[in-house]
């Protein structure tokens, strides 16, 4: 069971907008940054957002996060078919005074 | 640009110690913080632990001691050890480097480590 709560699964189809959300609680993502990666089959995770809502340099605008209380989203607006992955969010939690991650959303394009 | 290398066994016998080492190009391990991550088969993604540039440890408290992380700074390289393991601690074994933002910026291809007699 994973500290931070994300759906499953999720889908949509090609130029659709689709959010994946995470929910934590006041020890992690209520008092702390939310960082999301994306998980290719078969790779290591990459950095797709960070401190809630910052992009790397390199990963491509349509990818947005945000932040509200103890949950965050992930937006993927364009979606394009590339975009089949995992997805996990994470933050650090103050109670286990280390990281705990969501886990993990895997998105389908239909 | 960093990267990072895991090597080490890929086969463990149970209640046996895992030993893996991470090895660092393009960055100093005296500068950041880096961890390992853990991702069984078929599931998501757990902190094992963390060493800092000053040689300081944090490690998961679900892993009850059996865990060690240490730093060779004349080799660049960051080393774990898990003690006494069992099936459960089977995953594909990540490095990483942890950006002053508190997030990981930079990971290894990862190494499969399966724990088997």
């Amino acid at each position: 069971q994973s500290v931070l709560t994300q759906p499953p699964s999720a889908s949509g189809t090609p130029g659709q907008r689709i959010t994946i959300s995470c929910s934590g609680s006041s020890s992690n993502i209520g008092s702390n940054p939310v960082s999301w990666y994306q998980q290719l089959p078969g790779t290591a995770p990459k950095v797709l957002i960070y401190s809630d809502n910052q992009r790397p340099s390199g990963v491509p605008d349509r990818f947005s996060g945000s932040k509200s209380g103890t949950s965050a989203s992930l937006a993927i607006s364009g979606l394009q078919s590339e975009d089949e992955a995992d997805y996990y969010c994470a933050s650090w939690d103050d109670s286990l005074n280390g990281p705990v991650f969501g886990g993990g959303t895997n998105l389908t394009v239909l | 640009q960093v990267q990072l290398q895991e090597s080490g066994p890929g086969l463990v016998k149970p209640s046996e110690t895992l030993s893996l080492t991470c090895t660092v190009s393009g960055d100093s391990v005296r500068d950041y913080i880096w961890t390992w991550i853990r991702q069984p088969p078929g599931k998501g993604l757990e902190w094992v632990g963390d060493f800092d540039n000053r040689g300081g440890t944090d490690y998961n408290p679900s892993l009850k001691g059996r865990v060690a992380i240490s730093g060779d700074t004349s080799k660049n390289q960051f080393s774990l050890r898990l003690s006494s393991v069992t099936a459960a601690d089977t995953a594909v074994y990540y490095c990483a480097r942890v950006d002053a933002a508190a997030y990981f910026d930079s990971w290894g291809q990862g190494t499969l480590v399966t724990v088997s007699s």
